[in-house]
């Protein structure tokens, strides 16, 4: 089974800190993804990377800022947390040609205060 | 990406088969139809996908009619634990990197 795995669940920040959210996959998939989901919304990505060290932005990438340095790590970072981040905030792996079949990790609910 | 149409909710009873139904009528001939659902305060999870022939995992069918406008993902034996949204999505293989998900089916399963 793939195994996507994120560092928190649940994770209260203040306005202005700086916030790393940490992800994890154990199926040596080469694309990973981040998301953040709102009620009304839906899934919006903020990040992609194909490859290590690699990335591209998706729709909504203002505000963070993304690192792959190892294969199995993608971590989105909030340089300067505001309240308009609090979300979901999921991980997605899959493999290399197959975007349409993503796998997600249990997502961590920020809330900025 | 084809649109998809789907009904709010559904109940079904533990133990019995769910038959949650997907409208995709102006699917063109390489789009593909898949399948994800989300439990509450969870991440989404892959379901199943398939292009014209139906499809069967550990988890579901799949079931996609002749002229393609439609598609049944089938739960063979409900359980508490699939109550869930249950998102229909048609799109090209590798269209776009992002998944869309429409509103879904609110599958309740009732004990």
């Amino acid at each position: 089974d793939v195994k996507v795995t994120q560092s928190s669940r649940y994770l209260v920040k203040r306005t202005g800190e700086k916030v790393f959210l940490e992800c994890v996959q154990d199926m040596d998939h080469e694309n990973m993804f981040w998301y953040r989901q709102d009620p009304g919304l839906g899934l919006r990505l903020i990040y992609f990377s194909y490859d290590v060290k690699m990335k591209e932005k998706g729709d909504i990438p203002e505000g963070y800022s993304v690192s792959r340095e190892k294969k199995e790590r993608f971590s989105l970072i909030l340089e300067s947390a505001s309240t308009n981040q609090t979300s979901m905030y999921l991980c997605a792996s899959s493999v290399e040609g197959a975007t349409d079949t993503q796998y997600f990790g249990p997502g961590t609910r920020l809330t900025v205060l | 990406d084809a649109k998809t149409t789907q009904p709010p909710s559904m109940d079904c009873a533990e133990g019995r088969a769910a038959n949650l139904p997907c409208n995709h009528s102006t699917i063109s001939g390489n789009e593909y139809v898949y399948w994800y659902r989300q439990i509450h305060s969870q991440g989404p999870q892959y379901i199943i996908h398939g292009l014209k022939n139906n499809e069967t995992n550990e988890m579901a069918s799949l079931i996609i009619t002749e002229d393609r406008k439609s598609s049944t993902l089938i739960l063979p034996h409900a359980t508490l634990r699939d109550t869930a949204v249950y998102y229909c999505i048609v799109k090209l293989q590798g269209s776009a990197r992002q998944l869309t998900f429409g509103s879904g089916t609110q599958l309740t399963v009732l004990p």
